[in-house]
């Protein structure tokens, strides 16, 4: 079963530190590996895109890398702010269905 | 300005009582597609459309019907909900295998 597990759960920082976010999954055969924010009661809105021939992709303070081998992504947020305080989802692409990790809720200390 | 606009964004009914959510998108995406969103089960999907005509089932069919008449269009007909569908619901549109693009959510509570 294709499964996507992120790590931690919840994460709270103070502002101005680096994070790094975890997501794994099961099955590697992945189209694209896609990063979300999610801030209460709103939809989710795509941050960044990585193709599965692609090894990372960045925005701003966002990098994210991919490693199919390992069944690995991960999304580093640079010095953080309370506005990135929010819940990220990943979610993996195979063939025509998405599936997504539960979410890490992130929260950043001013 | 491009956009995903689901309809209508709360909803409280009872069971039995046939209800549609309507999803339209304005970005010309061939792909659309529903999920569900619940506590400790995170985002699931239900249905996904290629194009028009073309629809096939996610990892939750079970209760809904979609279709797919025009291509901006997606809606998701609940013909006799119950109140195990109570849950927040999102569209999204893409083209294939790019960004996926979300509505702001319907929140679905059936009694």
């Amino acid at each position: 079963k294709q499964e996507v597990t992120q790590i931690p759960a919840a994460l709270s920082v103070p502002e101005g530190e680096n994070l790094v976010l975890n997501c794994s999954f099961t099955d590697s055969a992945i189209y694209n590996l896609q990063w979300f924010r999610q801030d209460p009661g709103k939809g989710l809105t795509s941050l960044l895109l990585i193709q599965s021939s692609q090894r990372e992709q960045t925005s701003g303070r966002l990098n994210a890398s991919l490693d199919k081998s390992s069944g690995r992504s991960t999304l580093y947020i640079a010095a953080s702010q309370p506005g990135d305080s929010a819940t990220y989802l990943c979610a993996a692409q195979y063939g025509n269905k998405l599936v997504f990790g539960a979410g890490t809720i992130l929260r950043v200390k001013s | 300005e491009a956009q995903v606009t689901q309809n209508p964004r709360y909803l409280i009914t009872v069971t039995g009582k046939k209800l549609t959510v309507t999803c339209s998108q304005n970005m010309n995406h061939e792909y659309m597609s529903w999920y569900r969103q619940d506590p400790g089960l995170g985002l699931r999907q239900i249905y996904y459309s290629m194009n028009v005509e073309v629809t096939d089932k996610g990892d939750v069919p079970e209760g809904y019907k979609v279709s797919r008449k025009e291509k901006r269009n997606f809606p998701l007909i609940l013909e006799s909900p119950s109140p195990n569908q109570t849950s927040l619901y999102f569209c999204a549109s893409s083209f294939w295998a790019g960004p996926q693009h979300f509505g702001d959510g319907t929140r679905l509570s059936i009694l």
